[in-house]
């Protein structure tokens, strides 16, 4: 058990709707980091939040957002689904943002969208 | 930016054997490096990192890998595998510059342990 925790752990919906995914890190951990992983497109880093900002930005499409709240947990509000958002969804937390600590995950939130 | 290669998407080998996994990178800056493995159904597990200083780097698990700057290389290494450790292995590279925060990841190797 990493210590972090993502819920849902599965989730069904159709296209076009929007989903909330959540994460809550590690106690003390201060970065939450989103993560994408499919078949076909493998793992692919989505955003990055330090202390409830913004620090880092990957292949996170416009129809996806994030946010960190005061209390540290994290959401992903996924909009507009299409089926091609079909994936794992992870999130990782660390201590800091600057240096590399280890990154921990949380088991997932598995996505379909019919 | 940076990118990462694992040429290999699955490598079975029998148990007791010794076996590599191999990673490419690339970058125009330096980078800080490293292994993740993902067993079925679980998240992502750090194996090990490079950051700085002995090329040879030492993880969990008996997993040792080796940081090649002239050849951009970060292969994977165990002397003698086990059947648990049958998962996913992942190779990332990150840059290690100031405000460089993105993690790149490959597209992974299934390592298959055979009785």
């Amino acid at each position: 058990d990493s210590g972090v925790t993502q819920t849902p752990k599965h989730l069904i919906t159709a296209t076009g709707q929007r989903v909330t995914l959540r994460c809550s890190p590690r106690s003390g951990d201060l970065s939450v980091y989103w993560y994408q992983q499919s078949l076909d497109q493998g793992l692919q880093f989505l955003i990055q939040y330090y202390n409830g900002e913004e620090r880092a930005k990957g292949n996170i499409l416009e129809r996806f957002s994030a946010q960190q709240f005061p209390d540290l947990h994290s959401e992903l509000n996924l909009s507009s689904l299409e089926l091609g958002d079909s994936a794992l969804y992870f999130c990782a937390s660390s201590t800091t943002s600057g240096s590399p600590d280890t990154q921990y995950f949380g088991p997932g939130t598995r996505l379909t969208v019919l | 930016a940076q990118s990462v290669t694992q040429l290999d998407s699955q490598v079975p080998v029998f148990e007791e054997a010794p076996v590599e996994l191999r990673c490419n990178y690339s970058s125009s800056v330096s980078v800080y490096l490293f292994w993740y493995v993902q067993y079925p159904n679980q998240g992502l597990q750090l194996l090990l990192k490079y950051l700085s200083g002995s090329t040879l780097v030492k993880g969990i698990n008996g997993f040792e890998a080796e940081f090649n700057k002239s050849q951009t290389s970060f292969h994977l290494r165990k002397p003698s595998v086990h059947i648990s450790d049958t998962a996913e292995y992942f190779c990332a590279v990150r840059g290690s510059g100031s405000g460089t925060y993105k993690y790149i990841f490959g597209t992974g190797t299934r390592l298959k342990v055979l009785a």
